[in-house]
């Protein structure tokens, strides 16, 4: 079957590094997105990998081990503004994309 | 329009009603899709066409339909509402291309309720 886990819930300090973990098992494998998702609103791109290593954007870095079916968000340098549902999610086989259920950060001052 | 629009924000819905969730984009994306989102659970796919005039099956779509007339538009319809179809429908596009994958851009949602 396919599966992607994420933790549900995470907390950290404003000004603070996280770190958000993703593994996933699916049929086949064409790349791994992370998107972000504000209460109330549309999930927005945040980052794509599809080679192994790590992707830097701003304060936003993501990293990739496909051997081990596992990805990381990093968040550096937190804000408020950061507290939202971070979303995994792996292109199959047939280019559709398998979502995790979500990680949802509560950033505290 | 920039971007993806859905109409409407939100529904009331008596059970066994009929209801098009309506989908517009100007970004000219030949594949688009409609996810449903519900507590606890990840986006799971409802109905997708990768071109207009093709239409396929996602992880969920007993009780829905789409059509694909144009390259714009992408109706979501639920032929007779039950309960267990209130959620949050997104609408979602890309542009699919031969290099691999790009990213999804998301309609604001529609959020549904059932009964």
């Amino acid at each position: 079957g396919q599966n992607i886990d994420q933790p549900t819930e995470m907390t950290a300090t404003e000004g603070a590094i996280v770190q958000i973990n993703c593994t996933y098992q699916t049929s086949g494998f064409n790349g791994l997105f992370w998107y972000q998702q504000h209460a109330g609103e549309a999930p927005t791109f945040l980052s794509y990998n599809v080679l192994d290593g790590l992707e830097e954007k701003g304060r936003f870095s993501s990293f990739l081990s496909r051997s081990k079916g596992y990805s990381y968000l990093l968040l550096k340098e937190l804000q408020m503004k950061d507290s939202a549902s971070y979303l995994c999610a792996v292109t199959d086989s047939n280019y559709q994309l398998i979502w995790g259920a979500g990680t949802k950060l509560i950033i505290k001052p | 329009i920039a971007g993806i629009t859905q109409a409407p924000t939100s529904q009331i819905l008596a059970a066994g009603r009929r209801m098009t969730l309506r989908c517009t984009q100007d970004m000219r994306h030949n594949a688009m899709y409609w996810y449903r989102q519900d507590l606890g659970l990840g986006l799971r796919l409802i109905h997708y066409s990768n071109t207009a005039g093709t239409t396929g099956k996602g992880e969920v779509p007993d009780g829905y339909s789409v059509s694909r007339a144009n390259t714009d538009d992408f109706p979501l319809t639920l032929a007779s509402a039950v309960p267990s179809q209130t959620s949050v429908y997104f609408c979602a596009s890309s542009l699919l291309q031969a290099g691999g994958p790009r990213e999804q851009f998301f309609g604001p949602g529609t959020r549904l309720t059932v009964l």
